[in-house]
């Protein structure tokens, strides 16, 4: 079964960092496109950063210099590096697995930028 | 960035309706569209890709049409599960943009 838990949310100050950590399980996320995908509260979905199976890296331009994806293929772990956060980067975070398509979500982890 | 608009924004209606949700792109994306549905305090759920494949386990009364710039999601006959809200997304070039979403409501 294939499933995905993040963790590593919690309150930070403006210009403070957080990591987000996704685990995965029943598939190898080497072998796949894994993303970041987030939710403000009450707003909708803006896709945030890419990692691609050759390792390569994409992101948002609204995240992009701040912000850095990257995994851990011995722990098939997916991670987001969030530096200098703004209020406007508070959301409910989504691991996400697929390329053309969104196939599999984790639960989210919320992070909240407020001083 | 391709800009994706759905309409409409909410949506009421009763369980046995059909429901109708349109999804437009700002430019031609052939059929390269996805829809999800998301409960509240849930991620959301794929349901179709590709504009028109629905994906397994997903009833059958859903389905997906449209290519180019103009896409629809139809619910055939509502059941008191479906009420959620419903986002559009193209894949057609990144950054792989969603529209704002449908809430259906009873």
């Amino acid at each position: 079964e294939v499933q995905l838990v993040e963790s590593g949310g919690g309150l930070v100050q403006p210009g403070g960092s957080l990591r987000l950590s996704c685990v995965a399980s029943g598939f190898t996320i080497s072998n796949n496109y894994m993303n970041w995908v987030r939710q403000a509260p009450g707003k909708g979905l803006e896709w945030v950063s890419v990692i691609y199976n050759d390792g390569s890296t994409r992101y948002a331009d609204s995240v992009k210099g701040r912000f850095t994806i990257s995994r851990d293929n011995s722990r098939n772990t997916l991670y987001l590096q969030m530096n200098s956060l703004r209020t406007e980067d508070t959301a409910v975070y989504y691991c996400v697995r697929g390329s053309s398509w969104y196939d599999y979500w984790g639960q989210g982890a919320l992070v909240t930028v407020s001083s | 960035d391709i800009e994706m608009t759905q309409s409409p924004s909410s949506l009421s209606a009763a369980v046995g309706d059909r429901g109708t949700i349109t999804c437009r792109a700002s430019q031609r994306i052939s059929t390269y569209l996805n829809w999800y549905q998301q409960k509240p305090g849930k991620a959301p759920k794929l349901l179709i890709n590709a504009a028109s494949n629905l994906q397994s386990g997903v009833p059958s009364r859903f389905s997906g049409s449209g290519s180019g710039t103009d896409f629809t999601l139809t619910i055939s006959s509502l059941q008191p599960e479906d009420f959620a809200t419903y986002y559009c997304q193209q894949s057609y070039s990144t950054p792989y943009t969603f529209g704002q979403g449908t809430k259906l409501e009873i």
